[in-house]
């Protein structure tokens, strides 16, 4: 998977409670996203990075924070979790902004209860 | 309205039979296009990209845009069972991974 590698693969957490999420690139790529994918709505950007500090948002990223202290690490942060949250996260990488360079991680399966 | 619109099946075909998968949208500025297959419990992967009208060929899967209908279809001939996944259609305004608008995708078995 075009070196990412996404933890924990798998988690349960209770509602109101801080989560993270962690993606791991070994191919120095400068961008950076985590997507949400959910049944009938297919994916949706939460944040994005084109750098180390250098964060914007997506199309959904209330209730969620993002930080880029390395170039390798792209951190999802969910300050209280709600039952909404309940998600599969993906993580994508690329090169440059080309959107046809972007390759994703095995994703997050988030159950919120 | 979804500016992109993807019938999330199931389908269901027996092995050799040819699919065609379509998508739907709205924004008419959308000129990159995309196909993604993810296999069960994997993400997504880059199968066909098209820029603006026309159709492109790569093995057994066409890529096929009609700009004045606002449709975009995939055609995989010679279906394998091997092909079952769902596919995602994406497709955004300007270069961007940031821009890209997917549809919900459409899960297709091929049956042996």
């Amino acid at each position: 998977d075009a070196g990412i590698t996404q933890s924990p693969r798998h988690k349960v957490t209770e509602t109101g409670t801080p989560v993270t999420l962690r993606c791991h690139q070994t191919e120095n790529h400068r961008y950076m996203y985590w997507y949400r994918q959910d049944p009938g709505h297919g994916l949706r950007l939460i944040h994005y990075s084109y750098g180390v500090k250098d964060t914007d948002k997506g199309e959904v990223s209330d209730g969620y924070s993002v930080s880029r202290s390395k170039t390798e690490d792209f951190l999802l942060t969910l300050e209280s979790a709600t039952s909404s949250q309940t998600s599969v996260y993906f993580c994508a990488i690329s090169r440059d902004s080309m959107n046809t360079e972007a390759f994703f991680g095995q994703g997050t399966r988030l159950t919120v209860v | 309205q979804k500016e992109v619109e993807q019938d999330p099946g199931p389908l269901s075909v027996p092995e050799g039979a040819i699919v065609s998968l379509n998508c739907t949208y709205s924004n008419s500025a959308f000129q990159y296009f995309m196909w993604y297959r993810q296999y069960s419990r994997k993400g997504p992967e880059l199968l066909m990209y098209t820029y603006s009208s026309g159709n492109k060929e790569d093995g057994r899967f066409t890529a096929q845009v009609d700009k004045s209908s606002k449709y975009i279809s995939l055609f995989i001939r010679d279906s394998q069972p091997s092909d079952s996944a769902t596919y995602l259609c994406a497709m955004s305004v300007s270069q961007g991974a940031q821009k890209l608008v997917f549809g919900q995708g459409t899960r297709l078995t091929i049956n042996p």
